[in-house]
């Protein structure tokens, strides 16, 4: 029972790098999020989506990009990193029970990355 | 901007002790949600509490919801080292629309044995 999985667990980058960071869940849930989590702030998000071809910004959307061509994956995109991007990212997914009430939130175990 | 702030930041209690952990918000809200996240893991949902409820209990967890003064706390009966780990709360605002959840800066709660 594999839950939410990300990928890399560990990123190094360069300052202008891209990348992409993987987050798949195999519980056919409509709604994924990604977070990120930085010492002090807790947990911001960052984008979201309700199903597929859905997405939507969060808190702290800028420099970040994300797809949801299908249920189960939805990719975070860095386009050109920078050193204030340096953090922990946890993907969450979970099924929308009724519009307008939230419901648990299945987290990943995270991506640190570290823009030098 | 943060939504929710837990208090304390930090808690350090003997095994066996219970440990009580608050959070406060600033806007309606749907309903609150506890996790816990253990050093270098994911969060963990722990247990939901709607707006219309006052009280909930899961085990050795018991939430408590006081809407008038927009805050929850969190109860750890019976401490075991096993639930050192950081806590958090999170809430979605009414004005938000549903999943859009908001998070506090957590409290780290350490069981010595």
């Amino acid at each position: 029972n594999a839950g939410v999985t990300q990928t890399p667990k560990f990123q190094v980058l360069k300052t202008g790098q891209s990348m992409t960071l993987q987050c798949a869940q195999d519980m056919n849930h409509e709604y994924m999020s990604w977070y990120r989590q930085d010492p002090g702030m807790g947990l911001r998000l960052i984008h979201y989506s309700v199903g597929a071809g859905i997405t939507d910004q969060g808190e702290v959307p800028n420099g970040y990009n994300v797809s949801r061509s299908t249920t189960e994956d939805f990719p975070l995109r860095l386009l050109s990193a920078a050193p204030s991007q340096t953090s922990v990212y946890f993907c969450a997914s979970s099924s929308i029970y009724n519009t307008g009430v939230s419901s648990p939130l299945h987290f990943g175990n995270g991506t640190r990355l570290t823009v030098t | 901007s943060q939504q929710g702030e837990e208090d304390p930041q930090a808690l350090s209690i003997q095994e066996g002790e219970n440990a009580t952990m608050n959070c406060s918000y600033k806007t309606s809200i749907n309903n609150l949600q506890w996790y816990r996240q253990n050093s270098g893991r994911g969060l963990v949902h722990l247990i939901l509490i709607r707006s219309n409820e006052r009280e909930k209990h899961s085990g050795r967890l018991r939430v408590t919801l006081d809407t008038s003064k927009k805050s929850s706390s969190l109860l750890i009966t019976a401490s075991r080292a096993a639930d050192t780990a950081s806590y958090f709360c999170a809430t979605d605002a009414t004005d938000q629309g549903a999943q859009k959840l908001v998070f506090g800066q957590g409290t780290r709660l350490t069981i010595n044995p």
